[in-house]
């Protein structure tokens, strides 16, 4: 079976530092592969998504995650990190047998 | 356009009883997926409806059901509730939905329920 695995259930970075959040996927076929977004009492927004069209995928809010076959991960990335970009981040597959999994999240916590 | 509607926002329970939660979907799309959110076990997939057909379902006890009528509408039931049902309900609307490849899903903001 699919599954994603999101390295670090907590991350803590400085206003303006780098924001890095892991993710593994496992799957014997190419992936579809999503990063979302969930803000407190709300729902999961789509912060991007792997087409297969490029390997390295921007999204919004300044994000881009790098799909990198050889070592299974899809991580996220933002060069500085704002205030506003605390929140839960969800990986997640979408599997040949049609299903979404998503991974634990990883909370992000951002220090002024 | 407007987003994925969900009805009520909170609910609160008692254990036993039943509970009906509604989504409507983005204008045009067909597809509807549940999924249960909790501290303990993350997201997890509970069905996906596509034109009132169930396409996919979870790996959920027979407690959980859904259906989607003609207008996309869905809605999930919960019999006999227990407490471990307490949970953030979400549900995600896409056009074509998991049959369709790259299709995106777009999520409401849940339905938050607590089993007392």
């Amino acid at each position: 079976a699919q599954s994603v695995t999101q390295l670090g259930s907590h991350v803590s970075v400085s206003e303006g530092a780098l924001v890095l959040l892991r993710c593994n996927y496992s799957s014997s076929v190419p992936p579809y592969l999503f990063w979302y977004v969930q803000y407190p009492n709300q729902g999961l927004q789509l912060l991007l998504k792997y087409t297969s069209a490029a390997t390295l995928v921007k999204g919004i809010n300044g994000f881009e995650a790098e799909f990198k076959k050889s070592e299974t991960s899809f991580h996220l990335t933002k060069p500085s990190a704002h205030m506003s970009d605390a929140a839960e981040y969800f990986c997640a597959v979408r599997s040949t047998g049609n299903q979404f999994y998503f991974g634990t999240g990883t909370s992000l916590t951002v220090i002024p | 356009k407007a987003g994925v509607t969900q009805t009520p926002r909170y609910l609160i329970k008692t254990r036993g009883q039943q509970v009906t939660l509604s989504c409507s979907p983005i204008s045009g799309h067909r597809s509807v997926s549940w999924y249960q959110q909790t501290p303990g076990q993350g997201l997890q997939f509970l069905f996906e409806y596509f034109s009132e057909t169930q396409r996919n379902k979870g790996n959920f006890p027979g407690r959980f059901s859904g259906r989607q009528f003609s207008n996309s509408r869905s809605e999930m039931n919960v019999s006999t509730l227990e407490l471990g049902d307490s949970a953030l309900y979400l549900c995600a609307s896409a056009s074509r939905g998991l049959a369709g490849g790259q299709d995106t899903q777009y999520f409401g903001p849940g339905t938050r329920l607590t089993v007392l």
